[in-house]
């Protein structure tokens, strides 16, 4: 199972980028990598997903490596609204055995 | 509207009660999950469902049930041998095309908080 490793928390101001690291060392090849958002009390929501090389789309990017051994989420701009944790997902070719980490939780200040 | 419905939002158990909890998805999705999350902490999956009449232990399985009799439903029971059953109780699914797609996105439910009187 490819485990991955973020920073417990991480705190930020609006209107500013930022940046969340996600190490998977073990990575498989066949592997994807996705993060998902989640509010207290909710559900996590997906944001992106990518495989290598660089994912945008109009929430988040997902910046990969080469080595694929760890991953970036970028948040432009961030604001009150993003204060969630977010969690990086590394699943295996049959998807059986993605595993949440506890996440990084993101708090935006004014 | 597609989706996964689950119920009910609050659930509470008594000591040596068991208590089911209710996931439905008519998205179509071959693929059911079901989680636990405790305060603070990131989801750990109890059980797993890749197709109908079948079903895979997850981390933490112990203390818990699932049965997978239709692909829309997947019913988790929290039994009296679950010591510890207070926690939040996410179910979630995709659509396991793998190796078609290469990718899967797993789609949650609003989730239900279960509480010991």
């Amino acid at each position: 199972l490819a485990k991955t490793t973020q920073p417990i928390s991480m705190d930020s101001y609006e209107g500013q980028e930022v940046n969340i690291t996600c190490s998977h060392n073990n990575i498989a090849t066949n592997d994807y990598i996705t993060w998902y958002q989640q509010f207290p009390s909710q559900g996590p929501r997906f944001i992106i997903q990518g495989y290598k090389t660089k994912v945008t789309n109009e929430v988040a990017s997902l910046f990969i490596p080469a080595d694929r051994k760890s991953s970036t989420l970028s948040l432009p701009r961030v604001s009150l609204s993003d204060t969630a944790v977010y969690y990086c997902l590394v699943g295996d070719i049959n998807g059986n055995d993605m595993r949440f980490g506890a996440g990084t939780r993101l708090t935006v200040k004014p | 509207d597609g989706g996964i419905t689950q119920s009910p939002k609050y659930l509470f158990r008594k000591e040596g009660q068991n208590v089911t909890l209710s996931c439905e998805q008519n998205l179509n999705h071959d693929a059911m999950y079901w989680y636990r999350q405790d305060p603070g902490q990131g989801l750990r999956l109890i059980y797993y469902s890749q197709i109908v009449n079948d079903f895979q232990k997850g981390d933490i399985a112990e203390g818990y049930s699932v049965s997978r009799e239709k692909k829309e439903s997947f019913p988790l029971t929290v039994t009296s041998a679950q010591k510890n059953p207070t926690a939040f109780y996410l179910c979630a699914s995709s659509i396991d095309l793998i190796r078609r797609l290469g990718q899967e996105t797993q789609y949650f439910g609003p989730g239900t908080r279960l509480l010991v009187l």
